[in-house]
């Protein structure tokens, strides 16, 4: 089944102390990107992958860091996570970018920081 | 750079009812594609129509369409015989076909729509 998948699906954790979310899929898609939804903003886009090896920045990049280190995985690292970074955060592929066909989404990440 | 508005933050209609949600758009480009988004509460992010700038003929989804006014940069999206599984967040996005943000997602705040038996 072509999906894409984002772990963990819920974190509260602390200021101050690294995580990182995962998101892996399995549609040899060259595009992926991250994208994070807060009440009453929609989603924004944080940092983005044309393929392996390159990333860049997207509307709100402050606070992330990505990587593409293989076309299949895409994770996101909050080095030092701060509760303004408490929100729900998705994950997306696609066949290449500009790619005609719409956007794949993981399940969503809900992330707390106190 | 572009922008999407969806003026309704909130609407309601009753099951079996139609009803019409707003979505304007700002860019220069001349190629992009629109989308409607639904994200129920299990929080997924479901596709439910896309439309392509270059084609003037409106997208039907079985009980959804929209109706895409490119001269007045409008997409909004009609859903008929509303069903009690309707009842979610509903966002518009805008995706550059070509250019600096090509293949980047940019949304609406949403539409929160309550369908009521």
């Amino acid at each position: 089944e072509a999906q894409v998948t984002q772990n963990p699906r819920y974190l509260i954790t602390v200021t101050g102390k690294k995580l990182t979310v995962t998101c892996s899929q399995n549609m040899n898609h060259e595009y992926m990107s991250w994208y994070r939804q807060d009440p009453g903003l929609g989603l924004r886009q944080i940092y983005y992958s044309m393929n392996v090896e390159v990333t860049d920045k997207g509307d709100v990049p402050e606070g992330y860091k990505v990587s593409r280190k293989e076309k299949r995985n895409f994770p996101l690292i909050l080095e030092s996570p701060s509760p303004n970074q408490t929100s729900l955060y998705f994950c997306a592929s696609s066949l290449f970018r500009g790619s005609n066909q719409p956007q794949h989404f993981g399940d969503g990440t809900r992330l707390s920081i106190l | 750079a572009q922008t999407v508005t969806q003026s309704q933050p909130e609407m309601s209609v009753q099951e079996a009812e139609t009803v019409t949600l707003s979505c304007t758009y700002d860019t220069s480009e001349n190629n992009y594609y629109l989308f409607w988004y639904k994200q129920p509460p299990s929080r997924q992010m479901i596709l439910v129509i896309r439309q392509e700038a270059y084609k003037q003929q409106n997208a039907t989804e079985n009980r959804f369409s929209v109706n895409f006014q490119k001269a007045a940069k409008s997409f909004s999206l009609k859903i008929s015989d509303s069903q009690l599984g309707d009842t979610a967040m509903y966002f518009c996005a805008f995706m550059n076909r070509y250019g600096g943000s090509q293949g980047n997602l940019i949304f609406g705040k949403g539409t929160k729509l309550s369908v009521k038996p």
